[in-house]
């Protein structure tokens, strides 16, 4: 049971560059998210997708975008990257339990340098 | 995170109780969370609390929610090195956004 798998885990870009991260997780969750941590920023959210075939924008969309394929993948695309998306960016999903929460679990990160 | 704030460092020595605070937005968020994230890892979540709910218990930790003042806080008793780490409070919205704070790096000196 891998939970939920990022690639890749290290990337240099140069401006302009484009990119597609991959996440697929294998706990058959409804949710899926992705985020990008900078220092200081805390975890923002870039696009979530609530259930396979549907996508919303979260705090900072601009720059990317996102396909829901299946319901286990939800991949990050960075069609022209500029040095301000220099970040780690994190993939996480979750399934709502009727009284006990939900949990996220996340990816291990992909960190990204633009040049 | 949309306004989910936090103090961004704290530091104390091991053995004493360690409180982190957030604030959130959302009156209407069901779910607030803590999670940790330790170097070079992902966030894995520690604890969570019902928004029905004004305190909950689990081993060294405690987390109080005051919903009239949208304050979140958890609390560490008996820190220990291992502790050291980022946390982040994050808050379920109802349009089911999981929104993070700013994180807190937790430091615990001997």
């Amino acid at each position: 049971n891998a939970g939920v798998t990022q690639t890749p885990k290290f990337q240099v870009l140069k401006t302009g560059q484009s990119m597609t991260l991959q996440c697929a997780q294998d706990m058959n969750h409804n949710s899926m998210y992705w985020y990008r941590q900078d220092p200081g920023m805390g975890l923002r959210l870039i696009y979530y997708s609530a259930s396979e075939g549907t996508t919303d924008k979260g705090e900072v969309p601009n720059g990317y975008n996102v396909s829901r394929l299946n319901k286990r993948e939800f991949s990050l695309r960075l069609e022209s990257a500029a040095p301000s998306q220099t970040s780690v960016y994190f993939c996480a999903s979750s399934e709502a339990r009727p009284g006990l929460g939900t949990e996220a679990f996340f990816g291990q990160g992909t960190r990204l340098t633009v040049v | 995170g949309e306004d989910v704030e936090q103090s961004l460092f704290l530091s104390v020595r091991e053995g004493d109780s360690s409180v982190i605070n957030c604030t959130y937005t959302d009156s209407s968020s069901t779910y607030l969370y803590w999670y940790k994230q330790e170097p070079g890892a992902g966030l894995q979540l520690l604890t969570y609390i019902f928004s029905n709910m004004d305190m909950k218990q689990d081993q060294r930790l405690t987390v109080l929610l005051n919903k009239k003042d949208k304050h979140l806080s958890l609390r560490i008793a008996d820190t220990q090195t291992g502790d050291s780490a980022i946390y982040f409070c994050a808050e379920r919205r109802s349009t089911d956004k999981l929104i993070f704070g700013t994180g807190t790096r937790l430091q615990v000196f001997p």
